[in-house]
């Protein structure tokens, strides 16, 4: 089955810029979508279709896809930003199943 | 305003039968697909079933044959009828909100979850 590939942990200075990657194969040819989920809290989701965002989602948030990685890049990180982030993609290759990366927890230092 | 609320969690016996439900408003249950995702405690996010529009549906290999994704219309709810339980379905249950357009997309809204507990 299709595995989507994420670091465990990112850190990141306030107002630099953090990366979290989402590896899998040829990934660039499908629709990734990124979740923020804070402690105790349902995920949000903060951008969809690989680059676009949610209405109320800041620009601060972007993403790109492209070969066997996508990135959610998140500039001038602030300390609300700290939370752990996931990817999902479908997996049409059998029956259509959702596909999570395994989530990265976001530290602002 | 689009709302998902789910209930029906608690603790109960491995070899158990639990039913969740998820209320939604705002919109129509069955007008977008509609997912049941859980998170072990301290694990990641991990997929357990979705129903279509046209009512069809797919569940994770993890809980096929022992897990049923419903809904019905009238009540504008989503359900998730859990049989068998094993220790490992231990998890906080979200059901989550996808598109309506046929087009397998991104979920845009979720409830606050609901935990379930199995253990004796």
């Amino acid at each position: 089955s299709y595995v989507l590939t994420q670091p465990p942990s990112v850190s990141v200075a306030p107002g630099k810029t953090a990366r979290i990657t989402c590896g899998g194969n040829n990934i660039g040819s499908k629709s990734v979508h990124w979740y923020q989920q804070k402690p105790g809290q349902a995920p949000v989701l903060v951008v969809y279709e690989d680059t676009d965002r949610p209405s109320g989602i800041p620009e601060r948030f972007s993403g790109s896809n492209s070969g066997k990685t996508a990135t959610l890049t998140i500039s001038r990180v602030e300390a609300g930003d700290e939370a752990d982030y996931y990817c999902q993609v479908w997996d049409n290759s059998r029956d259509h199943y959702v596909i999570f990366g395994g989530g990265t927890k976001l530290t602002v230092l | 305003e689009v709302k998902l609320v789910e209930t029906g969690g608690g603790l109960i016996q491995p070899g158990g039968s639990l039913r969740l439900s998820c209320a939604v408003s705002g919109f129509t249950v069955s007008s977008n697909y509609m997912s049941w995702v859980r998170q072990a405690p301290g694990k990641g996010l991990e997929w357990v079933s979705v129903i279509y529009s046209g009512a069809s549906t797919n569940y994770a290999d993890s809980v096929k044959g022992r897990f049923t994704i419903s809904r019905d219309n009238s009540k504008n709810t989503l359900y998730l009828r859990m049989n068998t339980l094993r220790a490992e379905d231990t998890a906080v249950y979200y059901c989550a909100r996808g598109g309506s357009s046929g087009y397998l997309g991104a979920f845009d809204y979720w409830g606050q979850g609901t935990l379930v507990t199995v253990s004796s």
